[in-house]
């Protein structure tokens, strides 16, 4: 089955604790990328990967780092977590980019940091 | 600057009845795709529809439709028929051309079906 694969789904943690989201999709997909959801704001882009080691910022990458290794998984890392990283995490890959790219989202994380 | 506005935060719908969510967009591309998506409130994002700016004609996917009226600049969702698994939030999207990899998503409007 077509899919993409975030863990954890929930997740509590301690301000400036380290922890990492991961995400792999097994559809071969070259585009990847995070998005935070809040409430009020719909959802916003933390970052992209266009290929195997190509990433770059979205519109709020403050606070977050990822990588692009393999071309099914593309981590979130939070260094340092804060109280407003707060938030619904999503992952997303698409074929290719385009104006007809369906996006293909994960089961989103769910992080609170207290 | 690419945006994309939902000025509907809530709705109300009796069920079997139709419903239109309002979805209107800024953009200078020439080329670009609209999207909806539906989150119910486990969560997960569903995608529902689709429509090319330079389709012709209203994409339609089962119960949805999109009503894509260009020199408005507006992508309105419409469900005919709603059940009561309908309810939940709806966003709509638009993505970019080329060059990067983005959607920009709008805010969201939840919409709830009563039986």
């Amino acid at each position: 089955e077509a899919q993409v694969t975030q863990n954890p789904r929930y997740l509590i943690t301690v301000t400036g604790k380290k922890l990492t989201v991961t995400c792999s999709q097994n559809m071969n997909h070259e585009y990847m990328s995070w998005y935070r959801q809040d409430p009020g704001l719909g959802l916003r882009q933390i970052y992209y990967s266009m290929n195997v080691e190509v990433t770059d910022k979205g519109d709020v990458p403050e606070g977050y780092k990822v990588s692009r290794k393999e071309k099914r998984n593309f981590p979130l890392i939070l260094e340092s977590p804060s109280p407003n990283q707060t938030s619904l995490y999503f992952c997303a890959s698409s074929s290719q980019t385009g104006a007809n790219t369906e996006a293909f989202f994960g089961q989103g994380t769910r992080l609170t940091v207290v | 600057a690419q945006k994309i506005t939902q000025t509907q935060p809530g709705m109300f719908v009796q069920e079997k009845e139709a419903v239109t969510l309002d979805c209107t967009y800024d953009t200078s591309d020439q080329s670009y795709g609209l999207f909806w998506y539906k989150q119910p409130s486990s969560g997960e994002m569903i995608f529902l529809i689709y429509q090319g700016s330079y389709d012709e004609q209203n994409a339609t996917e089962g119960r949805y439709s999109l009503n894509f009226q260009k020199a408005r600049k507006s992508a309105n969702l419409v469900i005919s028929a709603s059940q009561l698994g309908d309810s939940a939030m709806y966003f709509c999207a638009m993505s970019h051309t080329s060059g990067t990899y983005k959607y920009i998503f709008g805010t969201g409007t939840r919409l709830k079906v009563l039986a």
